[in-house]
């Protein structure tokens, strides 16, 4: 009965592969989000799902991007792996959009690039 | 100047003690606040919402200050078990898109 569930919970892969994350939450909630932790434990937002609305944070490269096929679903596509993408990226989500919306998190996807 | 700026520690109390965090916000049009705790290897997790009156959840208590833009933790008779990383977040009222989290507190609660 997980909340937010995330896949694979480990990757190791080489530099310049593409890979993908999974995400799921069953918690019925509209919005969904991507976060990465790098090594400074700094837990930055990538991006936000909203209703069909996907919300970039500018700094993320390109190289990434998020699909949602349903609402309790967004996938993370990351294309041509580099060395700085070695981090632990955190799948959320929340009921809505609203800024007291309490934001539940998966287990995390420790990825490391070789 | 970082937009969530808190003392790393770590701290190392002893069981029973009182410990206090302070979490400072460069972003005045914050609107939201909440403590989360992270344990090691794991994902962060909701500890409290941060109330502008002040609130208190058991051993908890957190405060807001919106003049000074700081939010403050507040555990009394620490446990083994709120050894952990103390995460900051600040959300402005945009919405959950801004959603700021600090770099962390790490507190050691020692036998």
């Amino acid at each position: 009965d997980t909340a937010v569930s995330q896949t694979p919970k480990y990757l190791v892969t080489q530099m310049g592969n593409d890979k993908s994350i999974k995400c799921e939450q069953n918690l019925g909630h509209d919005t969904m989000y991507w976060y990465k932790q790098d090594s400074k434990k700094f837990l930055k937002i990538m991006f936000s799902y909203n209703n069909k609305e996907l919300i970039i944070n500018e700094t993320v490269p390109n190289r990434f991007s998020p699909k949602s096929p349903d609402k309790a679903h967004l996938n993370l596509h990351i294309n041509s792996l580099e060395l700085g993408d070695s981090a632990v990226y955190f799948c959320a989500s929340s009921q809505g959009y609203g800024s007291q919306e309490t934001q539940y998190f998966g287990p995390g996807t420790r990825l490391l690039v070789l | 100047r970082k937009e969530v700026e808190q003392d790393p520690g770590p701290f190392n109390v002893p069981e029973g003690a009182t410990v206090a965090f302070n979490c400072t916000y460069s972003n005045s049009a914050s609107q939201s606040f909440f403590w989360y705790r992270q344990d090691c290897r794991k994902e962060p997790k909701l500890l409290m919402s941060v109330y502008s009156s002040g609130n208190e959840d058991g051993r908890f208590t957190a405060q807001l200050n919106r003049a000074s833009q700081y939010i403050s933790l507040l555990i009394r008779d620490s446990k083994l078990s709120d050894s952990a990383t103390y995460l900051c977040v600040v959300r402005p009222n945009t919405g959950g898109f801004k959603t700021i989290f600090g770099a962390g507190t790490r507190l050691f609660v020692k036998a």
